[in-house]
Formats: C-alpha cells, sequence, structure tokens
C-alpha cells in the first residue's frame, strides 16, 4: 500500500544552519507529494507541494523536489530561524492523486537554536 | 473567515463513555476528513468524506463513527471509548480538485484522553 518514510528525529541544528530532512515514498500510482508543518498546540498547515515528476514546490525559504527515479521528496532550506522550530511531516496523496486521502509520514521534530 | 473550527479543544473520558467531536469549515468545501495523531506514528486517517451524504472508512476506522448531513460539518463519535482512543484527533477539509492542487486545511485539534 501506500507509505511515506521520512527521517527520524530530533534534529537540532543552530541558526542559518542549512536543513535537509529526508522523505521517500511508495511508488504507487500518481501521487502528489506534501511537507506540512506543525508548531506547538497548533494544527498542521501545508508549506509546500508538488504535484508532478520534477516540479519544485517552495515557501517561506523551504524547497522540496519530486524525483520519480529515486521516489524522494526531501525538505531543504539553505539557512534556518529559530522561528522554523517546529515538527515537519512528508505526505503523498492516494495513487488516484486524491487529495482527500493523505498518507503521512511518521514527523520530524526540528529545534532551532539561537 | 473561520477555516477548520475543532470543539471541544480538550477532553476527558472514563472508559466505557460516549462522546462527539465536532468540526465545521465554513470554506464550502465537499471533501472533509478526521485523522488520529498518536506519538511515533504520524497522522493516521480515521474517515473521510467527499461530499454530504457519502462517508468511507480510512485506515484505522474501528471504534468510530462518522455521518456528514451538511456540506459543512463533520462529526466523529465514540460510542464507547477506550484508553487506545486516546490521542489528539485533527479534522480537515479540501475543495474537490483534480490532481491534488488543492491542499489540505487542517483544524487546531482535539486533545482526547480516556482514563
Amino acid at each position: 500500500g501506500d507509505s511515506v518514510t521520512q527521517m527520524e528525529g530530533p534534529v537540532t541544528l543552530s541558526e542559518e544552519a542549512f536543513l535537509t530532512i529526508n522523505c521517500t515514498y511508495t511508488a504507487t500510482g500518481y501521487p502528489s507529494l506534501f511537507w506540512y508543518v506543525q508548531y506547538p498546540g497548533e494544527g498542521l498547515q501545508l508549506l509546500l507541494k508538488a504535484t508532478k515528476a520534477d516540479d519544485k514546490g517552495s515557501n517561506k525559504g523551504f524547497e522540496a523536489t519530486y524525483r520519480k527515479e529515486t521516489t524522494s521528496f526531501h525538505l531543504e532550506k539553505g539557512s534556518v530561524q529559530v522561528s522554523d522550530s517546529a515538527v515537519y511531516f512528508c505526505a503523498r496523496s492516494n495513487s488516484g492523486g486524491s487529495n482527500y486521502k493523505l498518507t503521512f509520514g511518521k514527523g520530524t521534530l526540528l529545534t532551532v537554536n539561537p | 473567515n473561520a477555516g477548520v473550527t475543532q470543539t471541544p479543544k480538550f477532553q476527558v473520558l472514563k472508559t466505557g463513555q460516549s462522546m462527539t467531536l465536532q468540526c465545521a469549515q465554513d470554506m464550502n468545501h465537499e471533501y472533509m476528513s478526521w485523522y488520529r495523531q498518536d506519538p511515533g506514528m504520524g497522522l493516521r486517517l480515521i474517515h473521510y468524506s467527499v461530499g454530504a451524504g457519502i462517508t468511507d472508512q480510512g485506515e484505522v476506522p474501528n471504534g468510530y463513527n462518522v455521518s456528514r448531513s451538511t456540506t459543512e460539518d463533520f462529526p466523529l463519535r465514540l460510542l464507547s471509548a477506550a484508553p487506545s482512543q486516546t490521542s489528539v484527533y485533527f479534522c480537515a477539509s479540501s475543495r474537490e480538485g483534480s490532481r491534488s492542487n488543492q491542499p489540505q486545511h487542517f483544524g487546531d485539534g482535539t486533545r482526547l484522553s480516556i482514563l
């Protein structure tokens, strides 16, 4: 079935460091891929998305590229800030591309220290 | 615009009690879903609905019922609460769209403890 595997946390970085959070997905169907962010005590917010191979999603300095050949969608940011501290979830839509059935990774806790 | 509103925010129940988690959205979204979030497990889909009068099971539906009588509301019912249902519950909604161009919007969650 559909699944998403993302890098185990927690990840602790200093401000202005480079961030990578790895995410791979099962290659069934033609899924869309997402990164969601959850700040403490809040619900999930969409950070970025990509709907087909080679698409690059970007938002707030974060980027991720849909790599079909490696079934990956790694999240990157060149210079993290303290305000980026949150839990990050990689997700895929179901095999048919429908967006009402998302499969999530287990989440990666990021802590950025000043 | 309120978006997705979940009530209550916190609840403590005793084993065997019943309750309904409320979810309402004011964006006229066709799709609505319920997820539970457990430590180390990510979010898992409980039930979903693609429109009023239509519901279906997700990955972990046992112990939960849903109904969708209106576009706006999608309540989640626990008929007989069990400690294994202690979790954080999130409701989400999205507009129908091709190729998943429409993102899911999440509520702030309901933190439920079953004693």
